[in-house]
């Protein structure tokens, strides 16, 4: 069965510190992760795919199919990345979404 | 281009009414589907659907029913709404060949 785990309901940083959410899954085939983040009264948006390998406001994520990981990452926190976020994966062949349970981020000055 | 809207943005029932949760998108996004969002359980998804006229159930389907006449609409009713259902709600919608999903805004159901 499809699963995400996100094992850190908060992760409490300075400003300027390292941040690294934690998220593994588990999938049989051949999945496409994202993380998707909600600040404060917005709505659920986007933040990065594996498939583009690329950065979004200073975030990055590998996908380590041995370790079934998708860390999200970013080596200087700023206040402006408080916010909730989900890893998320879908199985290929549907258009599903299957999300984790969610890591508050709370950047502190 | 609203996106994808939801309504009503807040409402409280009581235990047994019944109502109906609005999404509406005009992206012509072929798949749209419901979620729930409670804490510590992250978003689960209750119904989707593929097309109009195509629905199928997701992870929490129980107490909920669904239909999709139109490619625009996507309506989720409670029949019965029980103090479980409290929850917020989003629908969220993609493209073919897009891998992003668009959620709307979100309702903040409370079942008293």
């Amino acid at each position: 069965a499809q699963r995400v785990t996100q094992p850190e309901k908060l992760l409490s940083v300075f400003k300027g510190a390292p941040v690294e959410l934690k998220c593994n899954y588990s999938y049989s085939g051949s999945p496409e992760l994202f993380w998707y983040v909600q600040y404060s009264r917005q709505r659920l948006q986007l933040l990065l795919r594996h498939i583009s390998r690329e950065s979004i406001k200073g975030f990055t994520a590998d996908l380590n199919k041995g370790e079934t990981s998708f860390h999200l990452k970013k080596p200087f926190a700023q206040e402006e990345d408080s916010a909730m976020y989900y890893c998320a994966l879908r199985d290929g062949s549907f258009q599903k979404l299957v999300f984790g349970t969610g890591t508050r981020l709370l950047v502190s000055p | 281009n609203a996106g994808v809207t939801q309504t009503p943005k807040f409402q409280v029932l009581k235990t047994g009414q019944s109502m109906t949760l609005q999404c509406a998108q005009d992206m012509n996004h072929e798949y749209m589907s419901w979620y729930r969002q409670d804490p510590g359980m992250g978003l689960r998804l209750i119904h989707y659907s593929v097309g109009a006229g195509i629905t199928d159930q997701g992870e929490v389907p129980n107490g909920y029913n669904v239909s999709r006449s139109t490619t625009e609409d996507f309506p989720l009713r409670l029949l019965s709404a029980a103090p479980s259902q409290t929850s917020v709600y989003f629908c969220a919608t993609k493209g073919a060949g897009v891998f992003e999903q668009y959620f709307g805004p979100g309702t903040r159901l409370t079942v008293t």
